[in-house]
């Protein structure tokens, strides 16, 4: 299984709704990614997970909620959004540091939020 | 502060011909680098890397070349069909920025045409 899902495909809310957007893998891999990305932009990095751990945060605003239940799970969780969040938010995950292929992620389909 | 370029937003090539799609960054500290295929309303699809130790890898009709000097790689597709028009994404590794994670360019859109 070489496959990074996510659910769900779209997502429209409020700008006073809850929330969450969630992926899977089944890879075995140990580091998962959330990116955020805007039409016509690359992929802009939000939060990092290793081993379950939250290793790096990109100064996300706190709107923006993570959390990895465990090695195969990620989810963001979304609360209080603006419009300009809306975007394409994508999971990403790869091999844990000590593998030479770390840097090669594996990016699932998306969610498509839009925020009203 | 843009670290890694892709200085072509749009290449189009004919059917059969070679695709070559460039990419320079500016971070020394760069040592990985790969090309991702993203295709409309899809996520980004790894094709092909190669580390800093080499200056070619090579996978089937794909073929990236790194030139350390001038800090600078680009992507072969040879030949070149009609499924690979999509948008392709320079990404490179190390510690830059404060940390180590992907810094993506900002793509190129690569139409062939039958």
């Amino acid at each position: 299984d070489t496959e990074v899902t996510q659910t769900p495909k779209h997502l429209v809310m409020g700008m006073t709704n809850k929330k969450s957007l969630k992926c899977e893998q089944h890879m075995g891999h140990r580091a998962m990614y959330w990116y955020k990305q805007k039409a016509k932009k690359p992929p802009e990095l939000m939060f990092v997970y290793s081993y379950e751990k939250l290793s790096i945060n990109e100064s996300v605003p706190s709107r923006f909620s993570p959390e990895c239940p465990n090695s195969s799970l990620l989810n963001l969780h979304l609360h209080a959004l603006q419009p300009e969040d809306s975007a394409l938010y994508l999971c990403a995950s790869s091999q844990d540091r000590g593998d030479p292929r770390y840097n090669e992620q594996f990016f699932g389909p998306g969610t498509r939020l839009t925020v009203l | 502060d843009q670290q890694v370029k892709q200085n072509s937003p749009s290449l189009s090539v004919q059917e059969g011909r070679i695709s070559i799609l460039n990419c320079d960054y500016t971070n020394s500290m760069f040592d990985y680098f790969l090309w991702y295929k993203k295709y409309p309303a899809e996520g980004p699809t790894f094709l092909i890397s190669i580390s800093s130790i080499k200056d070619k890898n090579e996978d089937g009709r794909f073929t990236v070349f790194l030139n350390k000097s001038a800090k600078h790689l680009s992507l072969h597709i040879v030949p070149s069909q009609p499924g690979d028009s999509a948008v392709y994404f320079c990404a490179a590794s190390g510690w830059g920025g404060g940390s180590e994670k992907l810094v993506f360019g900002k793509g190129t859109k690569l139409t062939v045409n039958p």
